[in-house]
């Protein structure tokens, strides 16, 4: 079965970092760019950039530049995002989610379930 | 930076059809898609490339793209349709979402 498997919630302060992992199944982790998507409570979609796990070359929103990271391990089909220097505006789901159809433009059709990552003191 | 204009809310009766528009300068030049989200779920593709529909989508949904409206278009909705739809597309070397719109079905 094709799905993306996200690590569970956490709880951070401000300041901190969160590292966000999903695990690709059913498919080679290389095979598909990997994006990451959050949304905020209430809020809609903000994407927060992607992953070539071929090359490991990233691409990031230019809101999140300097603060966010993201690697891939492929002996555990997995890949990974880290943000750093949390607020309380980084309280949100962290979705991965991945193109299996190789369209053009995005069209995510696998999404992870989502990672809650609250920010408070 | 590149932004997409969606209505935050539409109401439509089954046996009506409705539309979701999506804004944004030139965006028929851009390949668009469509998700719909469902409270504590995930976001679901139902649309892709401006007009094509993945594996298991019904009929129902449909979409078009041109000038600098892409429209969603869901022709007899059922009430297992509401949710919150977004489009989204690349703009400047990233990926944008659109706000929202809101799908009622009364």
């Amino acid at each position: 079965q094709v799905q993306l498997v996200q690590s569970g919630a956490e709880v951070k302060k401000p300041g901190a970092s969160v590292r966000v992992s999903c695990k690709a199944s059913g498919y080679g982790l290389t095979d598909h760019f990997m994006h990451w998507v959050r949304q905020a409570p209430g809020q809609g979609l903000q994407w927060l950039g992607r992953i070539n796990p071929n090359s490991t070359e990233t691409n990031f929103a230019q809101n999140f530049q300097g603060r966010v990271t993201m690697t891939r391990d492929t002996s555990i089909n997995t890949a990974t995002m880290e943000l750093t220097r949390l607020t309380n505006a980084d309280t949100a789901v962290y979705y991965c989610a991945t193109s299996m159809l190789g369209a053009s433009g995005g069209a995510f059709d696998l999404w992870g379930r989502g990672t809650l990552v609250i920010v408070s003191s | 930076s590149y932004d997409l204009t969606q209505p935050p809310s539409v109401s439509v009766s089954p046996g009506q059809t409705a539309i979701i528009t999506c804004s944004g300068h030139k965006l028929g030049d851009k390949f668009v898609s469509w998700y719909v989200q469902k409270p504590g779920q995930s976001p679901a593709l139902v649309i892709y490339e401006d007009t094509k529909r993945p594996s298991g989508i019904p009929e129902r949904f449909s979409g078009s793209n041109s000038g600098n409206t892409a429209t969603l278009t869901i022709s007899g909705p059922q009430a297992l349709d509401e949710g919150d739809y977004y489009c989204q597309a690349w703009g400047s070397s990233a990926v944008v979402f659109g706000g929202g719109t809101k799908l009622t079905v009364l």
